[in-house]
């Protein structure tokens, strides 16, 4: 069965660093997310791409990130310069549907410790 | 902005017993996603409803849109069942989920 696969499953950084996470949607899927989780907390949305471009950000979505999909598989999420309030689970999900209710799958995460 | 509640924040009960998770949203809403989330992290989908209801196995999920009101069943619960359990909600094409903080769920044996 397809699945969403992220990579890596655990990422320690510097206070300041750029990371970049990176997560392989399903293959024929149309949308794609980005969610976080902060120890403890709810999942939060960060951000939808469709037809190569943002579809929608939440207000967390701030200049410090940005997305993209380089090569028509991955899709990956940046983090330009580190805080240590950015270390959470980063959940990938992909969903089929043009339109419509979209049924959304998550990739396993990525844990980003900042230090 | 959609809030989206669920109740009970923690439930343990006793393996076979009929589990019930409550959802509430405050707007009007496309779709109601109900998932699964491992101790490990991962978050697994388990419904996705816009109307009436939806059964898999021994899950069971409702939704009543004049209310606002979803809920997630689970019959002769299992300790395998333990988990979160997330209730979201979504407009539907490019929209992101908006998340309630999830049940945590123990069923002993």
């Amino acid at each position: 069965e397809p699945e969403v696969t992220q990579t890596p499953s655990h990422q320690v950084t510097q206070m300041g660093q750029e990371v970049i996470l990176r997560c392989v949607p399903i293959s024929n899927h149309l949308y794609f997310y980005w969610y976080r989780q902060i120890l403890g907390q709810k999942v939060e949305f960060l951000v939808s791409f469709y037809n190569n471009e943002i579809s929608e950000k939440s207000e967390i979505f701030d200049d410090q990130f940005s997305v993209e999909r380089p090569d028509g598989s991955n899709f990956t999420l940046k983090i330009r310069s580190t805080k240590l309030e950015d270390s959470a689970m980063y959940f990938c999900a992909s969903g089929g549907l043009a339109g419509g209710y979209n049924e959304q799958f998550f990739g396993p995460g990525t844990r980003l410790t900042v230090l | 902005k959609n809030e989206v509640e669920q109740s009970p924040q923690n439930l343990t009960a006793q393996e076979g017993e009929f589990i019930t998770i409550n959802c509430s949203y405050s707007v009007g809403i496309s779709a109601l996603h109900w998932l699964q989330q491992h101790p490990g992290g991962g978050i697994v989908s388990l419904f996705m409803l816009s109307s009436g209801k939806k059964k898999h196995g021994r899950l069971i999920a409702t939704i009543n849109i004049q209310e606002k009101h979803s809920s997630l069943h689970i019959t002769a619960s299992h300790p395998r069942d333990s988990a979160v359990y997330i209730c979201a909600e979504s407009g539907g094409g490019a929209d992101g989920l908006t998340f309630g903080k999830g049940t945590h769920l123990i069923i002993q044996p």
